[in-house]
């Protein structure tokens, strides 16, 4: 069974320009976190669909920051226009139920110059 | 304050000797404590699964749970250099879905 798969691994782009983060979470998930690592900081939360709503999406640091699920299966992760800080490594997970275990896919690097 | 505190390390032991890990917490709503292994340029994968106070044991892995010192530990016997990795302890509440992580130990295992 594929386990949780992002895409970009490592994005490298400008201040200003746009990138998208794509997940594909392990089939028949319907729960799906992104969570991030700026550096030298702990892994913190983003936000939680389950199947296309957003369950809570407190971690969301501003509105240059957009997720979305169509369809209830892959997600994406928008940062427009991105700033230096955004920096980081942005972490997908998925679980097969409300309060389970998270599955954990290797993480998109982003760098913003 | 963080909600969860945790030693960065490094962590440097020799092959075969016991490893004890460590977190502290704030809240004391949370009732699930994991703990993750994230080798370099990977994701994070559960080791172990605890809730509330107590022990737990996995092969060479033991989780410990102290609730009202708002402490848990991660203990590994007879440590390998493939456990060289850094190791994430997690923790969430009953009514909440969020995992609050530390920021990571890493271990080196010397061979």
């Amino acid at each position: 069974e594929a386990g949780v798969t992002q895409f970009p691994s490592h994005s490298v782009i400008e201040k200003g320009q746009t990138v998208t983060l794509r997940c594909d979470p392990i089939s028949g998930h319907d729960n799906l976190y992104w969570y991030r690592r700026v550096m030298g900081k702990e892994i913190k939360f983003l936000l939680h669909f389950v199947k296309e709503s957003k369950q809570d999406e407190s971690g969301m640091p501003n509105n240059r920051f957009l997720a979305e699920r169509t369809g209830g299966t892959y997600s994406t992760l928008k940062v427009q226009p991105a700033e230096l800080e955004d920096s980081g490594v942005y972490f997908c997970a998925s679980s097969p139920r409300a309060f389970g275990e998270l599955f954990f896919g290797e993480g998109s690097r982003l760098t913003v110059l | 304050q963080k909600e969860v505190e945790q030693d960065p390390g490094p962590l440097s032991v020799p092959e075969g000797a016991i490893v004890s890990l460590n977190c502290t917490y704030s809240n004391s709503a949370f009732q699930y404590f994991m703990w993750y292994r994230q080798y370099s340029r990977k994701g994070p994968e559960l080791l172990m699964y605890t809730y509330s106070s107590g022990n737990k044991e996995d092969g060479r892995f033991t989780a410990q749970v102290d609730k009202s010192s708002k402490y848990i530990s991660l203990f590994i016997r007879d440590s390998q250099p493939s456990d060289s990795a850094t190791y994430l302890c997690a923790m969430r509440g009953d009514n909440f879905n969020k995992f609050y992580f530390g920021s990571g130990t890493k271990l080196n295992v010397k061979p």
